[in-house]
């Protein structure tokens, strides 16, 4: 099957700081992916959408200016939390769809963020 | 009215059960039907993948859309201990470049 991946699995980090989460398509190329916050016991609330050559779009109430996205190539985008806070603590997870198939998405194994 | 609906469980049942999980939506438009497993921690992995109406059966699991209806289930046959975790179902107008809309998740324990 697909394989995304994502790095660091997770994080800890100081309030203020900022952290940066990759996501890699590793067998095939992505010019669309996804990033999805999920808190415990909860669904995933879809971020934003990245597109490779052009600026992401944010969902409604996600702060752009907070939540940096790039999609530098056809295989690696990267969410920064910039001035990270206790409340971004969550579990970050990205996807990418994969045309050549069932163009459906395949989900990476997830970045555990804890901001202390 | 969310549009995708869920039931959060937990559900628990005897090893060897047969399964249903269900979900409702409330856009006629969507097309494209999943349903995900998630275990603790891990990100979601694609089990089913279905496109308008219909069955789908892959070994111990049968995914049916009614679109009818805009009802769409999960069943799992001779359920083992490991099938344990979190179905998402998820559902959305176009293929995978389009947005998904997720269901809250079914926990399920499958007792041994």
């Amino acid at each position: 099957g697909a394989v995304v991946s994502q790095h660091p699995s997770r994080v800890i980090c100081k309030s203020g700081t900022s952290v940066k989460i990759e996501c890699r398509s590793l067998d095939f190329q992505a010019t669309t992916m996804f990033w999805y916050r999920q808190f415990p016991k909860q669904s995933l609330m879809l971020m934003a959408t990245s597109n490779e050559g052009s600026k992401a779009t944010y969902e409604q109430g996600v702060e752009k200016d907070k939540f940096l996205i790039n999609h530098a190539s056809l295989t690696l985008s990267t969410l920064t939390v910039t001035s990270a806070h206790p409340e971004d603590s969550s579990f970050y997870i990205c996807s990418a769809p994969r045309s050549d198939r069932e163009s459906t998405q395949y989900f990476g194994p997830g970045t555990r963020l804890l901001v202390l | 009215q969310k549009e995708v609906e869920q039931d959060p469980g937990p559900l628990s049942v005897p090893e060897g059960a047969i399964v249903s999980l269900n979900c409702t939506y409330s856009n006629s438009a969507f097309q494209y039907f999943m349903w995900y497993r998630q275990y603790s921690r891990k990100g979601p992995e694609l089990l089913m993948y279905t496109y308008s109406s219909g069955n789908k059966e892959d070994g111990r699991f049968t995914a049916q859309v009614d679109k009818s209806s805009k009802y769409i289930s999960l069943f799992i046959r001779d359920s083992q201990p490991s099938d344990s975790a979190t179905y998402l179902c998820a559902t959305g107008r176009g293929s995978g470049t389009y947005k998904y809309i997720f269901g809250t998740g079914t926990r399920l324990k499958v007792l041994a």
